[in-house]
C-alpha cells in the first residue's frame, strides 16, 4: 500500500483563486511529520509548509496553509490567492518515527498545478 | 548563506559504467540524504549519512553507495549502471537532533543518462 497518496495528477486553476491539493497518508507510528515541497521545472525542491502529528493547530506559512484531519489521515495543502508563480509540481511527503533529522522522507507522486491568468 | 550544492549538474554514463555524484550540504548542517526521482514521479529516499555513517537506507540495491566527509560533504556512487538509473538525484541536507520542522533543504540535483 502506498504511503502517500495524491489523486490529482493535473490542476488548472485560475489566478486569484484558491487552490486545494490533497494528500492522504498512512502510517501506524504515533509521532510522524508531514511536509509539502513545491518543485518548479528548474528541479530544485522548495520546502513550502510542516505539519507534526502533535500538533493541534493547522499549520500556516504565508499563503499556504496545510489543513491536518489527523483521524481521516489527510494533509492537503491550500494555497490563497494563487498566482502565474505557483505552476509547478507539488509533492506531499512524510517522515515517520521520532524525527530530529533521522529519517528519509517519503514522497507522494505529486500534482502538477498550473495558474491560469 | 551557502544553500545546498551539487555537482555535476548533467552527467551521460554508459550501461555498465559507475558514476560518482557530489554534495554539499547547507552551512551548519550535518545530515545529508540522497533521493532518486524518476521523470514523473516524486523522489525516492536512497540513504542518509551521520557522522561519516550511513545511518539509515531506503529499498535501493548494493550498487548504491555512499560516504561522508568530515566537513559533512556527501558522495552517492553507483556501480554497474543500468538504464533505469537514468533520474534527477537530489540531495537534501539537515540539521541532527533538530525536532521542530525538521527540515530538509534540497539541492538543485544531478540529472543522470545513462545510454
Amino acid at each position: 500500500a502506498q504511503k502517500i497518496t495524491q489523486t490529482q495528477p493535473g490542476m488548472f486553476v485560475q489566478e486569484k483563486e484558491a487552490v486545494t491539493l490533497d494528500c492522504t497518508y498512512d502510517t501506524s507510528d504515533q509521532s510522524y511529520g508531514l511536509f509539502w515541497y513545491k518543485q518548479p521545472s528548474s528541479g530544485e525542491m522548495i520546502f513550502l509548509i510542516y505539519q507534526g502529528s502533535y500538533d493541534e493547530q493547522n499549520a500556516t506559512e504565508g499563503r499556504y496553509s496545510l489543513n491536518f484531519q489527523k483521524a481521516r489521515k489527510s494533509a492537503n495543502l491550500v494555497i490563497s490567492a494563487s498566482q502565474l508563480g505557483d505552476s509547478a509540481m507539488y509533492f506531499c511527503a512524510m517522515r515517520e518515527g521520532g524525527g530530529g533529522g533521522a529519517d528519509g522522507l517519503t514522497f507522494g507522486k505529486g500534482t502538477h498545478l498550473i495558474i491560469q491568468p | 548563506d551557502a544553500g545546498v550544492t551539487q555537482s555535476p549538474t548533467h552527467l551521460i554514463k554508459t550501461r555498465g559504467q559507475q558514476v560518482t555524484l557530489r554534495c554539499s550540504p547547507k552551512s551548519g548542517h550535518d545530515t545529508v540524504s540522497w533521493y532518486q526521482q524518476a521523470l514523473g514521479q516524486g523522489p525516492q529516499f536512497i540513504f542518509q549519512y551521520y557522522e561519516e555513517e550511513e545511518r539509515q537506507r531506503g529499498n535501493f540495491p548494493d550498487r548504491f553507495s555512499g560516504h561522508q566527509f568530515p566537513n559533512y560533504s556527501s558522495e552517492l556512487n553507483v556501480n554497474a549502471l543500468l538504464l533505469g538509473d537514468s533520474a534527477l538525484y537530489l540531495c537534501a541536507s539537515s540539521l541532527s537532533g533538530l525536532i521542530e520542522k525538521d527540515e530538509q533543504y534540497f539541492g538543485p540535483g544531478t540529472r543522470l543518462t545513462v545510454t
